[in-house]
């Protein structure tokens, strides 16, 4: 099956310092997906990407859908605590149901 | 409206009871899911239903039987749990299993005793 590879598996970063995080495979997607899940909570979607190339952005987040269409990166800019949590990207190949990275853990420490 | 609700949110059940979780979504999504998570892993697909049939079903044992009772709701239907099923049940949905943009639930966390 599809697998992703996801990195780095955590972080630990100073209040307002800068993320990224990226997920790469082997296979060709057609559509990626970051979300964000809290602790006891479901995942939240934060950015999705439809077009190679494509670049979003979602206040401090930003996500790019890789040209080659086999990766994509999240940057959070200038972290605060409340960033705290899981991010996963997701990603699907458009007849088939998402399927998730192993998932970032992010702390923040103040 | 984006909120997919699930109830209850937490649930404590003995190996022989029977239990129900609930899913609602009103964006008229035509795509439902169930995923299974683990601590520390990611979700897992376990069922899902387009346009009220199921479509997929992740070789999952059938003390978990899913039902579709209107394109708004979704029910995962529990029996005979192990200990081991014990985990954070979500529900999500899509416009359809084509469109990938899934809005998920906040979930049930389950514990099977």
């Amino acid at each position: 099956g599809q697998q992703l590879n996801q990195s780095p598996q955590s972080m630990f970063i100073q209040e307002g310092e800068d993320v990224s995080m990226n997920c790469t495979s082997s296979s060709i997607f057609n559509t990626w997906l970051w979300y964000k899940q809290d602790p006891g909570e479901g995942p939240v979607l934060l950015i999705a990407l439809y077009k190679a190339g494509e670049l979003t952005s979602n206040g401090r987040l930003t996500a790019q859908f890789g040209i080659t269409r086999k990766d994509s990166f999240l940057n959070i800019s200038a972290s605060i605590p409340s960033d705290v949590g899981i991010y996963f990207c997701a990603e699907s190949s458009g007849n088939t149901p998402l399927v998730f990275g192993k998932g970032t853990r992010l702390s923040v420490i103040a | 409206d984006t909120e997919v609700t699930q109830t209850p949110k937490h649930l404590v059940m003995g190996m022989t009871n029977k239990k129900s979780l609930k899913c609602e979504q009103h964006m008229g999504h035509r795509a439902m899911y169930w995923y299974k998570q683990k601590a520390k892993k990611p979700p897992e697909l376990m069922f899902v239903y387009s346009y009220e049939k199921l479509s997929i079903n992740e070789s999952v044992p059938s003390r978990f039987s899913p039902e579709c009772p209107n394109s708004s709701l979704l029910n995962l239907h529990l029996h005979a749990l192990q200990p081991e099923d014990s985990a954070l049940y979500l529900c999500a949905s899509s416009q359809g299993v084509m469109l990938a943009e899934a809005f998920f639930g906040q979930g049930t966390r389950l514990t099977v005793v």
